[in-house]
């Protein structure tokens, strides 16, 4: 079974560039999260999907950020603009029951 | 802040010697789970502990869960190099789905 995919794995851009991070899940996994953990701090939830359907967006820290998971598959966050705080890692995890979580491997971004 | 906070920081060990990290959390859960990070990979489910269990094992795992004391504990036993990575707890408290991560102990095993 192929995991959760994550990419790019890594991403450097310039303040006040977009940046799109993807996600596609575990096949059938209706659940799919977004964590981010920046620089030095914890690991925090951003939002949870259902489907297609955005079931928590409250750890969305501002409107610079877009999730989106159209047809229910893969999921994008974009990042627009980018800003420096907005540097370090993000995951993406799927569930197929809300119990247990398989995580990606992330994607670092780095904003300059 | 519903953050977990996890002690110690960081732990150096030799191979062989077991390794204990605490977690502390806040509010009530449903379950507390363990997670490992390789240093630039992602997250690696460990294992999951409900709310009303109090020990469980796996391999060379061992967590238990104190709910009146809002806490849980990893031990790893004969540790080996491999181990060395950054160890989370996350809770997943009632009502939500979304997992509350703890600030993460850094293992290092020195062979």
């Amino acid at each position: 079974e192929a995991g959760v995919t994550q990419f790019p794995s890594h991403s450097v851009i310039e303040k006040g560039q977009t940046v799109t991070l993807r996600c596609d899940p575990i096949s059938g996994h209706d659940n799919l999260y977004w964590y981010r953990r920046v620089m030095g701090k914890e690991i925090k939830f951003l939002l949870h999907f259902v489907k297609e359907s955005k079931q928590d967006e409250s750890g969305m820290p501002n409107n610079r950020f877009l999730a989106e998971r159209t047809g229910g598959t893969y999921s994008t966050l974009k990042v627009q603009p980018a800003e420096l705080e907005d540097s370090g890692v993000y995951f993406c995890a799927s569930s197929p029951d809300r119990i247990g979580y398989t995580f990606g491997s992330g994607t670092r971004l780095t904003v300059v | 802040s519903q953050q977990g906070e996890e002690d110690p920081q960081a732990l150096s060990i030799q191979e062989g010697e077991n390794a204990t990290m605490n977690c502390s959390y806040k509010t009530s859960i449903n379950n507390l789970q363990w997670y490992r990070q390789n240093s630039g990979r992602g997250l690696v489910h460990l294992i999951l502990i409900r709310s009303n269990e109090r020990e469980k094992h796996s391999g060379r795992l061992r967590v238990t869960l104190d709910t009146s004391k809002k806490s849980s504990s990893l031990l790893i036993t004969a540790s080996r190099a491999a181990d060395t990575a950054s160890y989370f707890c996350a809770t997943a408290s009632l009502g939500t789905d979304k997992l509350i991560f703890g600030t993460g102990t850094r293992l290092q095993v020195f062979p």
